[in-house]
């Protein structure tokens, strides 16, 4: 079935830099798309949505793209701190449901 | 506001018993979700409702697990028997009306011996 994907299952960025957190997804019909942050022993925690009708959205230090073309997501955070050190996943919500697939995670590791 | 809560945070259990996970949503929100989150298949989707009413149960594994949400403050999730693939995290998270991001539990890590 379809399904949502992550290029890279580790990134390891240096404080003060960019990171680029990237996300394949497969399903076309899909209208929605968010990203979570999860630390350590704790439940995701909302960063940034966008929907099918944007390709760019911000907001504080993060912005996430959309490029509906080829399928593609990406979460973009600015001036990278340790406290971004966390696993990042994106979802997706199937066109009218309400049921959020998630990809498998991204972990980010910042280093001073 | 105290965000969603869920009891208990841990809980061993050994195979073949009963295990009840519970949630309390945030005050106002619609929405009810569950999920089970794994090394292996990562974030899981079970069962969710809207105003107290399972919506899509489609991804409980099995007859083993069932929920119920009672009313707008309290949901249950229970597994009976329990069985050592069970173990995972549970997370419940809820949305408040027309809104779309899911606000998340802190979880319960379920351990079946």
């Amino acid at each position: 079935g379809e399904s949502v994907g992550l290029h890279l299952p580790t990134l390891s960025v240096q404080e003060g830099d960019n990171s680029i957190i990237n996300c394949a997804y497969s399903n076309s019909a899909s209208d929605y798309f968010i990203w979570y942050k999860q630390e350590s022993g704790k439940g995701p925690q909302f960063i940034i949505d966008i929907r099918s009708n944007m390709d760019k959205r911000q907001g504080q230090r993060v912005t996430v793209l959309l490029n509906k073309t080829v399928k593609h997501l990406s979460l973009q955070i600015a001036a990278t701190q340790p406290g971004d050190s966390a696993v990042y996943f994106c979802a997706e919500r199937f066109n009218s449901g309400y049921a959020l697939n998630f990809g498998k995670g991204t972990s980010l590791l910042v280093t001073p | 506001d105290a965000g969603v809560i869920q009891s208990p945070r841990h809980e061993v259990t050994e195979m073949g018993q009963e295990v009840t996970l519970r949630c309390k949503p945030i005050s106002g929100h619609d929405y009810l979700f569950w999920y089970r989150q794994t090394m292996m298949r990562g974030l899981e989707l079970l069962i969710y409702f809207n105003n107290n009413v399972p919506i899509d149960d489609s991804g409980m594994p099995e007859d083993r697990f069932s929920a119920k949400m009672p009313n707008a403050s309290f949901s249950t999730l229970k597994i009976q028997p329990s069985e050592p693939r069970d173990s995972a995290v549970y997370f419940c998270a809820s949305s408040p009306p027309l809104r779309d991001e899911q606000f998340f539990g802190p979880g319960t890590r379920l351990t079946v011996l």
